[in-house]
């Protein structure tokens, strides 16, 4: 079963600053990598989106990367704002399950103004 | 607008009361998911529809039921067998096909009284 882990489980850091947040896998078997962002009590926001074929994809001041032969995908956040402060989760579609995604727990974000 | 709703945001339940949960898109999706999210972990699929009248059960079905009569919609009852019902639900939808990203709703809070 594809088991998704995210670390650190929170991260603090100055406005301003760039940062990356992990996300690994430990079955390369997968279609895609989706990126998304959940305020408190909200739902989930879909951030970014790659395909199995593809290295990265860039949305403004955020790029995700894929390594799939590692099982890795990074987020980096540029320019961090105090708007940014939110968890951050990575879910994997995985092969042979019928278009399921599995998750990981998740990166709580702080930017401190 | 298009997009995903659930209904209601909150919901109070008595023990061995059954609850129904709406989802609703109008999207055009043709398959739906629902999620359960509990403090600490990451989503974890309960069922899913791929198309009109055929579901199937994800990684943690036990205590739960789905119907899919229309395309839109894809209501979630949680019955009194579902020992540990207390969490945020959360219901997705996407495109037919295996490269399309995923969309979700606000999601619903329910607690057990």
């Amino acid at each position: 079963k594809q088991e998704v882990t995210q670390i650190p489980a929170a991260l603090s850091v100055p406005e301003g600053e760039n940062l990356v947040l992990n996300c690994s896998f430990t079955d390369s078997a997968i279609y895609n990598l989706q990126w998304f962002r959940q305020d408190p009590g909200k739902g989930l926001t879909s951030l970014l989106l790659i395909q199995s074929s593809q290295r990265e994809q860039t949305s403004g001041r955020l790029n995700a990367s894929l390594d799939k032969s590692s099982g890795r995908s990074t987020l980096y956040i540029a320019a961090s704002q105090p708007g940014d402060s939110a968890t951050y989760l990575c879910a994997v579609g995985v092969k042979n399950t019928g278009n399921q995604f599995y998750f990981g727990t998740g990166t709580s974000l702080t930017v401190i103004p | 607008d298009g997009g995903i709703t659930q209904s209601p945001k909150y919901l109070f339940r008595k023990e061995g009361q059954n609850v129904t949960l709406s989802c609703e898109q109008n999207l055009n999706h043709d398959a739906m998911y629902w999620y359960r999210q509990d403090p600490g972990q990451g989503l974890r699929l309960i069922y899913y529809s791929q198309i009109v009248n055929d579901f199937q059960k994800g990684d943690i079905a036990e205590g739960y039921s789905v119907s899919r009569e229309k395309k839109e919609s894809f209501p979630l009852t949680v019955t009194s067998a579902q020992k540990n019902p207390t969490a945020f639900y959360l219901c997705a939808s996407k495109r037919s096909g295996i490269y399309n990203e995923q969309f979700f709703g606000p999601g619903t809070r329910l607690t057990v009284l």
